[in-house]
């Protein structure tokens, strides 16, 4: 009965290769989001999509690509991952915000290792 | 170019004692303010919020107190206990959906 949960919550992988972390949420919301912790631990908004429509899209490498199939799903595709990309990922939902705010719930993160 | 800074990485403070906890920020456009905690190897959680049109909010334990002038955020826990150690981060907005978080300051409340 996990509210957000992310798959896969570690991943370990060699340079150059491409992979995927998975996002669903449980909760009804219509927004959701990827943040990037990086060495510094500030987390940094990476994109939002509000109804399957992407609404955020920071200063992000297009090697970094969302895909929503459904407003309950939001995925992170990263290509020709390079040893900066080493972080962690938390995926997030809200109720609708486009109009108001409201809170984010976070998943419980992806840490990516880049080799 | 940090917009939300917490500049203590880390506080101990003695159960039952006030935590005071504390964020600036840089934009003056920011209207909305969250203090979040995180657990090891979960994902932040909501604590609680302040609007840019109130100075203070509380709920329980916790209070946000904000100060417009000086761009600056606080969050008071009393009395701290020690389940309340944990990662603390601030954030702000100034459009509903695009949060700027800050990097976090460590509480360890000792038993």
């Amino acid at each position: 009965d996990t509210a957000v949960s992310q798959t896969p919550k570690y991943l370990v992988t060699q340079m150059g290769n491409d992979k995927s972390i998975k996002c669903e949420q449980n909760l009804g919301h219509d927004t959701m989001y990827w943040y990037k912790q990086d060495s510094k631990k500030f987390l940094k908004i990476m994109f939002s999509y509000n109804n399957k429509e992407l609404i955020i899209n920071e200063t992000v490498p297009n090697r970094f690509s969302p895909k929503s199939p459904d407003k309950a799903h939001l995925n992170l595709h990263i290509n020709s991952l390079e040893l900066g990309d080493s972080a962690v990922y938390f995926c997030a939902s809200s109720q609708e915000a486009t109009s108001s705010y409201n809170e984010q719930f976070f998943g419980p993160g992806t840490r990516l290792t880049v080799l | 170019d940090q917009q939300v800074k917490q500049n203590s990485p880390s506080l101990s403070v003695q159960e039952g004692r006030i935590s005071i906890l504390n964020c600036d920020y840089t934009n003056s456009m920011f209207d909305y303010f969250l203090w979040y905690k995180k657990y090891p190897a979960e994902g932040p959680t909501f604590l609680i919020s302040i609007s840019s049109i109130k100075d203070k909010n509380e709920d329980g334990r916790f209070t946000v107190f904000l100060n417009k002038s000086a761009k600056h955020l606080s969050l008071h826990i009393v009395p701290s206990q020690p389940g309340d150690s944990a990662v603390y981060f601030c954030a702000a907005s100034l459009d509903f959906n695009k949060f700027y978080f800050g990097s976090g300051t460590k509480l360890n409340v000792k038993p």
